[in-house]
Order: C-alpha cells, then sequence, then structure tokens
C-alpha cells in the first residue's frame, strides 16, 4: 500500500492544455513537497507546502495543499515540452514505513508528456 | 556547488559480483540518503545518514546490502553478492537536516544492471 497516491499515472498532452495531478493519503501531513525528475536525472525540489489550504505559484504552476493536509494538487497553465518528467510528491511520515520514519516518503508519480 | 556527485553513472555486472556505489553530498548538508527507484515500487529510502552516522537501515532489503559514510563528503553503498533483483536506479541525496523540513538535494543516480 502506498502512503501517498498521485493520479493519474501517465498523461499525455498537446502543448498549450492545462492539466492538473492530485497527491492523496489518508494522513496527515506537517508539510509536503513537490519534486520533478526528467530522464536520466534525480529529483528536482520544485516547492514545499506546509499550512493548510497554502497556494503558492511558480511560473505557470500552481500548488495547493489541502486544507485538511492529507493531499495535495498541482496544476499547469499551457503545458510546454519543456515540462515534460515525472511529477512525484513527497511528505515526512511519522509511521514506521521500512526506514521512512521521520524521513521523506515519495508517492510513486504522475508521468507527464507534453507534445509539440 | 556541484551538488550532489555520484559515480558511477551506468553499472552493469554479473550476477554474485561486488558492486560499489558512490556518492559525494553538497559540502555543509549534515543528512546523507540513499534511495533505490524502480518503476514497480518507486522510490525506497534505503538509509540515511546524520552527521556520518548511520540511523536507520531499515530500509536496506537484506544483508546482501551495506553502506558506510567515513567522513562527511563521502559516502558508499556496497551490494555482495549482486542478483538480477537488484537492477534499479540508486540515488543518493543530501539535505541540511533530515525529517524532510529542508528539500532533498539528489544526485544523478546510478543505473545498475545485474545480468
Amino acid at each position: 500500500t502506498q502512503l501517498l497516491e498521485q493520479s493519474p499515472q501517465f498523461l499525455s498532452i498537446q502543448e498549450g492544455e492545462n492539466l492538473t495531478v492530485y497527491c492523496n493519503s489518508s494522513s496527515v501531513f506537517s508539510s509536503l513537497q513537490w519534486y520533478r525528475q526528467e530522464p536520466g536525472e534525480g529529483p528536482v525540489l520544485l516547492v514545499t507546502v506546509v499550512t493548510g489550504g497554502e497556494v503558492k505559484k511558480l511560473k505557470r504552476l500552481t500548488f495547493q495543499f489541502g486544507d485538511a493536509r492529507k493531499d495535495s494538487s498541482l496544476h499547469i497553465t499551457a503545458a510546454q515540452p519543456g515540462d515534460t518528467g515525472l511529477y512525484l510528491c513527497a511528505a515526512v511520515t511519522s509511521m514506521n514505513y521500512g526506514g521512512s520514519q521521520g524521513n521523506l516518503i515519495f508517492g510513486k508519480g504522475t508521468k507527464l508528456s507534453v507534445k509539440p | 556547488d556541484a551538488g550532489v556527485i555520484q559515480s558511477p553513472r551506468h553499472e552493469v555486472t554479473e550476477m554474485g559480483q561486488e558492486v560499489t556505489l558512490r556518492c559525494k553530498p553538497i559540502s555543509g548538508h549534515n543528512s546523507l540518503f540513499w534511495y533505490r527507484q524502480t518503476m514497480m515500487r518507486g522510490l525506497e529510502l534505503l538509509i540515511y545518514f546524520n552527521n556520518n552516522v548511520p540511523i536507520d537501515d531499515s530500509g536496506m532489503p537484506e544483508d546482501r546490502f551495506s553502506a558506510k559514510m567515513p567522513n562527511a563528503s563521502f559516502s558508499t553503498l556496497k551490494i555482495q553478492p549482486s542478483e538480477p533483483r537488484d537492477s534499479a536506479v540508486y540515488f543518493c541525496a543530501s539535505s541540511l537536516a533530515h525529517g524532510g523540513r529542508y528539500g532533498y538535494t539528489f544526485g544523478s543516480g546510478t543505473r545498475l544492471t545485474v545480468v
């Protein structure tokens, strides 16, 4: 069972379209992070959200933390081919989840492909 | 800073051989993490160090896996003997502290193939 469920798993869209990807859990988190991973590289931190209901914007990317701090969404406006990659959400768990207690655990990600 | 540096980038080895993966964290980062990424299981934390001390290795899959951090600028992950099911991308990451308060900076990974 994944502690962080991301949806959709795969998304293929045309340049210029808008999209939203989701990160859901039954657990409450003190903070949540979003990373983007490009092929052949490690994940790169995009944003950290801390407060329930918080909205952060990074150019065309809008991140929202759910009011109950159990879920988050990432919305991309007018997607570009450069947005292609694997989008991962990550959060700190207090559960003994493998060796991850007190550290970041990751969802499996949404693989986004933006076609020109 | 050059970021987190991992070597080698690619490793192909035969089953039963010893494999050593290397990592140089960002200078000044006190926490270092080893993750493994596969399509099936995503990113899994194997072990992490705080101030060069291993804190929790319960994510290490088997006794065949071991990790060391002899100083603040170097860590190794060793698999002995390697098996085909160990094939994955192994990432090293470092952070100012564990606990996720700060972002993790990942290296580019080592793609391991065991045949």
